[in-house]
């Protein structure tokens, strides 16, 4: 199993839709999460960060983390084209530096 | 800031000989960190260092990867010798510290072996 899996997708959804991505993660110790989002050729760009149950609102985007069930989601309101892209999910766990990453999630959203 | 800088932005090479990425992190960053991603495995951890001495090196492939970092604003991977199943991009990143905040991604260095 991996430490932290995504839906490969693609996720299509229609432009001013809500996409809504999801994320699990195996380590019950890891504390804070992280949505990036990379478009194609270019670098993953962090966009999100979660670090207590419950939601987090930024402008269009929504993170939403319960603990519990080890889940992680990002919800994007009003989908643009230009939200098309891969969003990655990272956990960080205990005292170390690292992020581990999922996969990604190919998000496309039609005009 | 100019963020973190990665050099070369492409590199194409020939089976066997060496190559060497080049990362230069935020100043002021003191964690740094090598990903490699490809389609099938996404991004893997291959090395990370925080100031300037290397922590876990236990996503490093083979023998053929090694990393350095002599100074808090360089850090090298090197391939030697390559191979064609190392074509991929690599990414530098570096964090203040712990990766509680997250950290900043580079442009990345596509290698590709021949």
């Amino acid at each position: 199993q991996k430490e932290v899996e995504q839906n490969s997708g693609p996720l299509s959804v229609p432009e001013g839709a809500i996409a809504s991505l999801n994320c699990t993660y195996s380590d019950r110790g890891s504390q804070s999460f992280f949505w990036y989002r990379q478009y194609s050729g270019k670098s993953p760009e962090l966009i999100m960060s979660i670090y207590s149950n419950g939601d987090k609102e930024d402008g269009r985007f929504t993170a939403q983390l319960n603990k519990a069930s080890q889940y992680v989601s990002l919800l994007i309101r009003d989908s643009q084209p230009s939200d098309s892209a891969t969003y990655l999910c990272a956990a960080h766990t205990g005292t170390a530096s690292k992020l581990t990453f999922g996969t990604g999630t190919r998000l496309q959203v039609t005009l | 800031d100019a963020g973190v800088i990665q050099s070369p932005r492409h590199e194409v090479t020939e089976m066997g000989q060496e190559v060497t990425l080049r990362c230069k992190p935020i100043s002021g960053h003191n964690s740094l960190f090598w990903y490699r991603q490809t389609m099938m495995r996404g991004l893997e951890l291959l090395i990370y260092f925080n100031n300037n001495v290397p922590i876990d090196d236990s996503g490093m492939p083979e023998d053929r990867f090694s990393a350095k970092m002599p100074n808090a604003s360089f850090s090298t991977l090197k391939i030697q010798p390559s191979e064609p199943r190392d074509s991929a991009v690599y990414f530098c990143a570096s964090s203040p510290g712990t990766a509680v905040y997250g950290y900043t991604f580079g442009s990345g260095t596509r290698l590709t072996v021949v």
